[in-house]
């Protein structure tokens, strides 16, 4: 069965410093892979997405970028940090089949103090 | 990208139907409807999708017109456990896949 990973679970960070959240997917490959912010508790925001390695589609222009090394491995990144980037961060894969369902995980917690 | 309104929030009673409108006026001959709920602090779960006509599941059915502008999630019998929000999309082939504000369903005892 597929599995979706993310980590860490919660995250708070000084205005100005680095991020790195990791999303790995098992059971599939060459998936399409997700990357999307939620604030406030409502609104979910595709930031970037990916339908193979090296191959990221940004969508909203921000301080924040997206790298996928391997198949299954989707890493959000960010040299400095803002206010506004607090949120819950969720990564999601996407089965295309009978149904194009997508799957997310656990997400992350970032509040950026 | 069709765009999807749906109203903001939803009030319901334990043991009543309770029925989602969706609008997507511009949708494509390609696209296919989709919804999910969501929990706070988890990610979305998909509960249905469909391309035409009527669709259900264990967990609800989904009413799609003729002209597919608009889409219809009904819950038989609602818990307060389905207190949650529902989102709608319209997507193609698992590409792009754009979530609205969704709808906030409540349901008191």
């Amino acid at each position: 069965s597929q599995t979706i990973h993310q980590w860490p679970a919660t995250l708070v960070q000084p205005v100005g410093s680095p991020l790195s959240l990791e999303c790995t997917v098992e059971g599939t490959s060459n998936p399409n892979l997700y990357w999307y912010r939620q604030a406030a508790g409502r609104g979910l925001q595709l930031l970037f997405y990916s339908v193979g390695i090296g191959q990221i589609s940004s969508e909203v222009p921000q301080n924040l970028s997206a790298s996928r090394p391997q198949d299954r491995q989707f890493i959000l990144s960010s040299k400095k940090l803002l206010l506004s980037d607090s949120g819950f961060y969720l990564c999601a894969w996407i089965s295309l089949g009978l149904y194009n369902e997508q799957f997310f995980g656990p997400g992350t917690r970032l509040t950026v103090l | 990208l069709a765009k999807t309104t749906q109203p903001i929030s939803m009030d319901s009673y334990e043991g009543q139907e309770v029925n989602i409108t969706c609008s997507h006026n511009n949708i494509a001959t390609n696209d296919y409807i989709t919804w999910y709920q969501q929990f706070p602090s988890q990610g979305p779960r998909f509960i249905i999708q469909g391309y035409k006509t009527k669709v259900t599941n264990e967990v609800a059915s989904l009413f799609i017109p003729a002209d597919r502008k608009s889409s219809t999630l009904s819950l038989p019998r609602v818990s307060l456990s389905d207190t949650a929000v529902y989102y709608c999309l319209v997507e193609n082939q698992g590409g792009k896949l754009i979530f609205g504000q969704g709808t906030e369903l409540s349901v008191k005892p």
